[in-house]
């Protein structure tokens, strides 16, 4: 059975700090891998897709790597707009896109 | 296009009541995609359309839930006989098709006492 794990399961840092996300997951025929950003009580927002292993995409101060078994969404210099809920889903060929519990990162001035 | 739009944004209904929710995707976007999502955890699929097709649906889909989208346009989530259980947030997503991320709603928090 496919599966997501994130880890942290929260992260607090100082504003300026940066840091990583983890996403691991086991699946059948990897068609994709997306990094989501979910704030308190909205739908989550995307934010990258990644097909293959070594590609990796930027948007401001993020950016996202894949490997054969993982995903990192590196956050260089973080601001406390940053502060979200940060969400992996892998799309695999059952056509099902399975979602992590996600990393409550939260950035302090 | 304004995006995903989901209603309502909240319901709260007494146990054993059935409602519904609507969800009125992306124009361009012919897959639409339900999900619901408890505190602390990620969404969890429970259905898909490809137009007015539905093409798949997950094992917490119970007999209690069915998703409509007619004409492939607007879609709606009814659940009959509501539970304790049910109480979650329903989101509902679309894209313009496989391999796409997905543009989510706001989504319709549902609150069964």
């Amino acid at each position: 059975e496919d599966q997501v794990t994130q880890s942290p399961e929260a992260l607090r840092l100082q504003e300026g700090e940066s840091s990583s996300l983890n996403c691991s997951y086991t699946v059948s025929g990897l068609r994709g891998l997306f990094w989501y950003r979910q704030d308190p009580g909205k739908g989550p927002e995307f934010l990258f897709t990644l097909y293959s292993a070594g590609e990796e995409k930027e948007k401001e101060r993020l950016k996202a790597t894949l490997t054969k078994k993982e995903s990192f969404l590196h956050i260089t210099a973080p601001k406390p707009e940053d502060s979200a809920t940060y969400l992996c889903a892998v799309l695999s060929n059952n056509n099902d896109m399975r979602f992590g519990a996600g990393t409550r990162l939260t950035v302090k001035p | 296009d304004t995006g995903v739009s989901q209603d309502p944004r909240h319901k709260i209904t007494k146990r054993g009541q059935n409602v519904t929710f609507r969800c009125d995707p992306i124009s361009e976007h012919n897959r639409l995609y339900w999900y619901r999502q408890t505190l602390g955890q990620g969404p969890e699929f429970l259905t898909y359309f490809q137009n007015e097709a539905q093409l798949e649906k997950s094992r917490l889909l119970s007999d209690r839930f069915s998703a409509e989208r007619p004409k492939g346009s607007f879609s709606t989530l009814e659940i009959q006989r509501t539970e304790q259980g049910d109480s979650a947030m329903y989101l509902c997503a679309s894209s313009p098709g496989t391999g796409h991320g997905y543009t989510f709603g706001s989504g319709t928090r549902l609150t069964v006492v």
